[in-house]
C-alpha cells in the first residue's frame, strides 16, 4: 500500500539552531502535502497544506518564518524549524494526498526536542 | 470553528470486551467523518469513514455511525483484542469523499490485556 516516510524519526537540538525534518510518499504522487503538529495529550493541529510548486498555505498563528515549507517535487516536502526554542519540542507529523479521491496517507512522526 | 470532541483515555479493556469510544463534532454544514488509528511505532491509518449522515462506517470488526442528530460518530467493536491496542483518533473533514482538511480529536489509547 502507499506509504510516506518521515524522517528523522526523533531529534534533539540546541536552542538557536535549525531542523529540517523530511517527508516522502513512496510509491505515489502526492499533489498536496500536510504538516501537523502535536502537543502532548492535545489533538493534531494541522500548521500548513502544501502543494507541489507553490508556497505553502499556513493556518492562523503559525509562523511562515519560523516553520518553513518546501514542496519541491511531487515525491517530497520538507519542514525546516528555524531558530528552534525549547518551547517548539513537539512532535511534528506530515500527511500526503495523491489523487483527489485518495486517501490521506501518514508518515510516523517527528519528536523534536529543543534543548 | 470545526472541532471534534472524544472521551479521554487511556482505555483498559480485557480481551473480548466490548469497545465504545465516545466522539461529537461541532461543524457548521455536513462534514464527513473518519476514525484514524494509530498502532505504536506507526503513522496514522484511516480505519473507517463516513460522508453523510446516518451512513455505517465499517473496517476490521469496527463500526460507527454518523449521527448528525446527536452530531456524533462513536467508534464500537464487539469484541476487542490484543492486536487492537493502539490511539485512535476522530476527525473530520468538510471536504466531501476526501480528508484534505481534517480537524482531529486528542485522540484515545485503547490498551487490550489478556
Amino acid at each position: 500500500g502507499a506509504v510516506v516516510s518521515q524522517h528523522p524519526s526523533w531529534v534533539i537540538c540546541k536552542s538557536g539552531t535549525s531542523v529540517k525534518i523530511e517527508c516522502r510518499s513512496l510509491d505515489f504522487q502526492a499533489t498536496t502535502m500536510f504538516w501537523y503538529r502535536q502537543f502532548p495529550k492535545q489533538s493534531l493541529m494541522l500548521m500548513a497544506t502544501s502543494n507541489e510548486g507553490s508556497k505553502a498555505t499556513y493556518e492562523q498563528g503559525v509562523e511562515k518564518d519560523k516553520f518553513l515549507i518546501n514542496h519541491a517535487s511531487l515525491t517530497l516536502s520538507t519542514l525546516t524549524v528555524t531558530s528552534a526554542h525549547p518551547e517548539d519540542s513537539s512532535f511534528y507529523i506530515c500527511s500526503a494526498l495523491g489523487q483527489a479521491a485518495s486517501p490521506l496517507h501518514f508518515g510516523n512522526g517527528t519528536r523534536l526536542t529543543v534543548t | 470553528g470545526d472541532s471534534v470532541t472524544q472521551m479521554e483515555g487511556p482505555v483498559t479493556l480485557s480481551e473480548e470486551a466490548f469497545l465504545t469510544i465516545n466522539c461529537t463534532y461541532t461543524a457548521t454544514g455536513y462534514p464527513s467523518l473518519f476514525w484514524y488509528v494509530q498502532y505504536p511505532g506507526e503513522g496514522l491509518q484511516l480505519l473507517l469513514k463516513a460522508t453523510k449522515a446516518d451512513d455505517k462506517g465499517s473496517n476490521k470488526g469496527f463500526e460507527a455511525t454518523y449521527r448528525k442528530e446527536t452530531t456524533s460518530f462513536h467508534l464500537e467493536k464487539g469484541s476487542v483484542q490484543v492486536s487492537d491496542s493502539a490511539v485512535y483518533f476522530c476527525a473530520l473533514s468538510r471536504n466531501t469523499g476526501t480528508a484534505s482538511k481534517l480537524t482531529f480529536g486528542t485522540g484515545t489509547r485503547l490498551q487490550v490485556t489478556l
